[in-house]
């Protein structure tokens, strides 16, 4: 079992779309990072919340924290092409990160 | 170029083998830490170490050991390598009082 759920696990979408990644748990966090992987890559860092309630936005990209710190959201809006690759979120436990499964987001043209 | 080094790329290894993963960062990061990636699982924490000289475990280290005898390496290492450690495998680092993690690009390890 995670712990932190990521949904949904695979998206294919239109570019032009807009879509929302989930990250839900059970426990608090006292952060909540994003992270976007290419293949052969690893994980680049998106964003950062550390607030309840707190939401960032990154250009198209809008990123919630859960009031509770337990949870967090990424829309992205009009998708591009460019978007495509596997988003994960990742909680902060002292000073280590625990990470989700990832949702895998495929765009097409 | 400043960042995270790792190498093999990739690799093929029979089962019983002894192999080491190397990993070194030139950002002066205090905190290093190994991470293995299967599909359907994301990104699990197998060792880290705070500072160097010291190490931990994290959430799935059976079958692997790390040392940090400085500041810019961490090398990972399988003793005896099993078909169930195939896997990619990142290092990553972070800096005192930073949130942000830098990663390498990965291992490629394949156990036969």
């Amino acid at each position: 079992t995670q712990l932190l759920e990521q949904s949904p696990q695979f998206l294919s979408i239109q570019e032009g779309e807009n879509l929302t990644v989930y990250c839900n748990s059970s426990s608090v966090f006292s952060s909540l990072q994003w992270y976007r992987q290419e293949p052969g890559e690893g994980p680049v860092l998106l964003v950062t919340v550390v607030t309840g309630g707190e939401v960032k936005k990154l250009k198209r990209l809008t990123f919630q924290f859960g009031d509770a710190r337990k949870d967090s959201s990424l829309h992205i809006t009009a998708a591009q092409t460019g978007d495509t690759g596997l988003y994960l979120c990742a909680g902060g436990r002292g000073n280590k990160l625990v990470f989700g499964a990832g949702t895998i987001l495929r765009v097409k043209s | 170029i400043a960042g995270i080094t790792q190498a093999p790329t990739s690799q093929i290894l029979a089962a019983g083998r002894r192999m080491t993963l190397r990993c070194t960062q030139d950002m002066r990061h205090n905190a290093m830490y190994w991470y293995r990636q299967d599909l359907g699982l994301g990104l699990r924490l197998i060792h880290y170490s705070n500072t160097a000289g010291t190490t931990g475990k994290g959430e799935v280290p059976d079958g692997y050991s790390v040392s940090r005898a400085n500041t810019d390496d961490f090398p990972l290492t399988l003793a005896s390598a099993v078909p169930s450690q195939t896997s990619v495998y990142f290092c990553a680092s972070r800096g005192r009082g930073d949130e942000k993690l830098f990663f390498g690009s990965g291992t490629q390890l394949s156990v036969l």
